[in-house]
C-alpha cells in the first residue's frame, strides 16, 4: 500500500546532541510537512517543501531545519535538542490542491 | 488567517449515546475543513473532509459533520457511541488546499 513511513516510531538523545529524524512516501507527493505535536496539544506545523522549495514557518526555531533529497524522503534535523523539544513530530504529504493529506504514524522524541 | 476552535478539551459519553463534538472556524476565504482522530501514540487518521460540495459530510466509523456557514461551524457526530471510539480528534481548516491549521483537540472518553 502506498503510504507514508517514519522511522525510528520512537527516539531517545541526550540533551544537545543532534538527531535526525527520517520521513519516506510511496504516494510520490509533491509536497510534504513535519508537524511538532507537544503532550496535549494540536499539531503544529513546522515546514513544508513544495518539491525542492523549502517554506519555513515564521514562528519554527533556528535549531530545527530539514533536508528533502529527492521526491520520497524528507528528513527533520535537531540541531542541539533540548528538554522543550520533546515532542510527537508527525509527516505529512499532500499533491497541491487536491484536500488529500496522508500522515506517517510518527516519531516519539524524548530528550534524557 | 485560518483558525479553527473546538469547544471542550474532553467530552465524556455513555456508550450507545450520541457524540457531538464542537468545532469553529475562522477564515477569510471559503475553508476547507477536516476532522482528524488521533489514538495514542499513533499519526492522525482523517474522517471525513468538507470541500465546498455537501454540506453535510459523511465519513469513516459512522461518523459525520454539517457544514453551516452562518454559524462558522463545523460540529462532528455520531449516533451511537462506541468504546472503540475514544480517541483524541482534531478539527482542522486549510485554504486553497495549502497547510492544515488544527484546533487543540478533544479527547473523547466512552463510558461503559
Amino acid at each position: 500500500d502506498a503510504m507514508v513511513i517514519q522511522n525510528p516510531r520512537y527516539q531517545v538523545t541526550q540533551f544537545g546532541k543532534p538527531v535526525t529524524l527520517s520521513c519516506s512516501q510511496t504516494l510520490n507527493h509533491n509536497v510534504m510537512y513535519w508537524y511538532q505535536q507537544k503532550s496535549s496539544q494540536a499539531p503544529k506545523l513546522l515546514f513544508h517543501y513544495y518539491d525542492k522549495d523549502f517554506n519555513n514557518e515564521a514562528d519554527t526555531p533556528d535549531n530545527f531545519q530539514s533536508r528533502r533529497p529527492n521526491t520520497s524522503f524528507c528528513f527533520l534535523d535537531i540541531r542541539s535538542p533540548g528538554l522543550g523539544d520533546a515532542a510527537m513530530y508527525l509527516c505529512a504529504t499532500s499533491r497541491p490542491g487536491s484536500l488529500g493529506y496522508t500522515f506517517g504514524s510518527g516519531t516519539r522524541l524524548t530528550v534524557v | 488567517a485560518q483558525s479553527v476552535t473546538q469547544l471542550g478539551s474532553h467530552v465524556s459519553v455513555s456508550e450507545g449515546a450520541l457524540v457531538l463534538l464542537r468545532c469553529n472556524y475562522s477564515s477569510s476565504v471559503p475553508p476547507y475543513l477536516f476532522w482528524y482522530v488521533q489514538y495514542p501514540n499513533q499519526g492522525l487518521q482523517l474522517l471525513l473532509k468538507y470541500t465546498s460540495a455537501a454540506t453535510l459530510v459523511k465519513g469513516i466509523n459512522g461518523f459525520e459533520a454539517e457544514f453551516k456557514k452562518s454559524e462558522t461551524s463545523f460540529h462532528l457526530t455520531k449516533p451511537s457511541a462506541h468504546m472503540s471510539d475514544a480517541a483524541e480528534y482534531f478539527c482542522a481548516v486549510s485554504q486553497y488546499g495549502n497547510k492544515l491549521v488544527f484546533g487543540a483537540g478533544t479527547i473523547l472518553r466512552v463510558k461503559s
